[in-house]
């Protein structure tokens, strides 16, 4: 049982490039997230999706993308790398959003630099 | 939107119990409770989810007031492995928008 996965693990990418982090989860969940942490910090939510084909932002989703083409994915997009976005990226899944169906499961992470 | 406030750090030792207390002071009438831990360079583990009264599973125990203004996380006899960031979440259902984890609290437990 995979869970969630999560590639690249680590990434160091200039500042300008285009880079998509990958979020997989085998678990059939409806809801996915994507979140940062910064160092010493909590997680801050970027983009969510309650169902595959629908999206909303978080609390910091500029400068971010993401699609929700079917249940298992949920890439995350940078179009344009700017060095504030060199955070650590946690991908969740859940069966619902909020209330009751609050236990996410998280991906192991990857940690972006931008330099 | 519920904000919540932790303590920032607390100590402990092997075997004691660990009580931790989040604040919800503006707490909605559909929000529920839920606790995380992370350990370094992992992602954040649910703990324990309740609306009401009290909630036990194997790893802790969850305490809500009547008021709902407060939560207590109660991990019993604690050992080195405890060691870990515990993050309060309180959120209403269908409202991804307001999940918030905070700064968390920084458990050590000592030897």
């Amino acid at each position: 049982i995979a869970g969630i996965t999560q590639a690249p693990t680590s990434q160091i990418l200039a500042a300008g490039r285009r880079m998509t982090l990958r979020c997989t989860q085998d678990m059939r969940h409806n809801a996915m997230y994507w979140y940062r942490q910064d160092l010493g910090l909590g997680l801050r939510l970027i983009h969510y999706s309650n169902t595959a084909g629908t999206t909303g932002k978080g609390e910091v989703p500029d400068g971010y993308s993401v699609s929700r083409a079917n249940t298992d994915d949920f890439p995350l997009t940078l179009a344009s790398a700017v060095p504030s976005q060199t955070s650590v990226y946690f991908c969740a899944s859940s069966v619902g959003i909020g209330g009751a169906y609050n236990e996410q499961f998280f991906g192991p992470g990857t940690r972006l630099t931008v330099l | 939107l519920a904000k919540t406030t932790q303590p920032i750090s607390m100590d402990s030792y092997e075997g004691q119990e660990v009580n931790i207390t989040c604040s919800h002071n503006n707490i909605a009438t559909n929000d529920y409770i839920t606790w995380y831990q992370q350990f370094p360079s992992q992602g954040p583990r649910f703990i324990i989810q309740g609306y009401k009264t009290k909630v036990t599973n194997e790893v802790a125990s969850l305490f809500i007031p009547a008021d709902r203004k407060s939560s207590t996380l109660s991990l019993p006899r604690v050992s080195l492995s405890d060691t870990a960031v515990y993050y309060c979440l309180v959120a209403p259902p269908g409202s991804a928008r307001q999940l918030t984890f905070g700064s968390g609290t920084q458990l050590t437990v000592l030897p």
